[in-house]
């Protein structure tokens, strides 16, 4: 199946530094990756969509200077925690969309944040 | 709007018995419904899915899916659980390719 790669896997910073993290298709090519914000024990709220070469479109409530996208590349999208806080610790996930009918998007392996 | 609505934010059975997670969706287009299932510290893993054709859907694992159009439904099934199906599993709807997410339901298998 389709693998799609985010890195780091875990990352602690402290308050006030920014954080990037990045999601790579690597056997296929997405013109739409998804990002995902999970609390604990809650389920996956969607951030935004990254569309390759445009802006992302930001869900309702979601800060976009504070979460930065950039999907500069078919396989490539990064999301960068601005001026992170403790409140922005949680688990992210990303997920790649082949574009394929009836094919299902991919998920990356998460990425837990905790700002201290 | 879609929306997923899975009941039961954990259920616990004994190993060897029969798995049961439900799903209720609503959808205002003929939806596709997902099931995913997640180990901790873990992304999503798709366990299957429906779009079109078969109401009943194979997945991985052992399991299974029945999409009732009547009913709004898309409950998970297994008919012998398995100590290492011990996850969270969450049911999603697609919405233009986003997938829209049940809270989620623990599944504990306990000897």
């Amino acid at each position: 199946g389709a693998v799609v790669s985010q890195h780091p896997s875990r990352v602690i910073c402290k308050s006030g530094t920014s954080v990037k993290i990045e999601c790579r298709s690597l056997d296929f090519q997405a013109t739409t990756m998804f990002w995902y914000r999970q609390f604990p024990k809650k389920s996956l709220m969607l951030m935004a969509t990254s569309n390759e070469g445009s802006k992302a479109t930001y869900e309702q409530g979601v800060e976009k200077d504070k979460f930065l996208i950039n999907h500069a590349s078919l396989t490539l999208s990064t999301l960068t925690v601005t001026s992170a806080h403790p409140e922005d610790s949680s688990f992210y996930i990303c997920s790649a969309d082949p574009g394929r009918r009836n094919t299902e998007a991919f998920f990356g392996q998460g990425t837990r944040l905790t700002v201290v | 709007a879609q929306s997923v609505t899975q009941l039961g934010s954990h259920v616990s059975v004994s190993e060897g018995a029969l798995v049961l997670l439900r799903c209720n969706y609503s959808s205002s287009v003929p939806p596709y419904l997902f099931w995913y299932v997640q180990y901790p510290n873990q992304g999503l893993q798709l366990l299957l899915k429906y779009t079109t054709g078969a109401t009943l859907v194979k997945g991985i694992n052992g399991f299974e899916a029945e999409f009732k159009k009547s009913e709004t439904s898309f409950h998970l099934t297994k008919p012998s659980a398995h100590m290492s199906d011990a996850a969270e599993y969450f049911c999603a709807v697609s919405d233009n390719n986003k997938l829209i997410f049940g809270a989620g339901t623990r599944l504990a298998v306990h000897p």
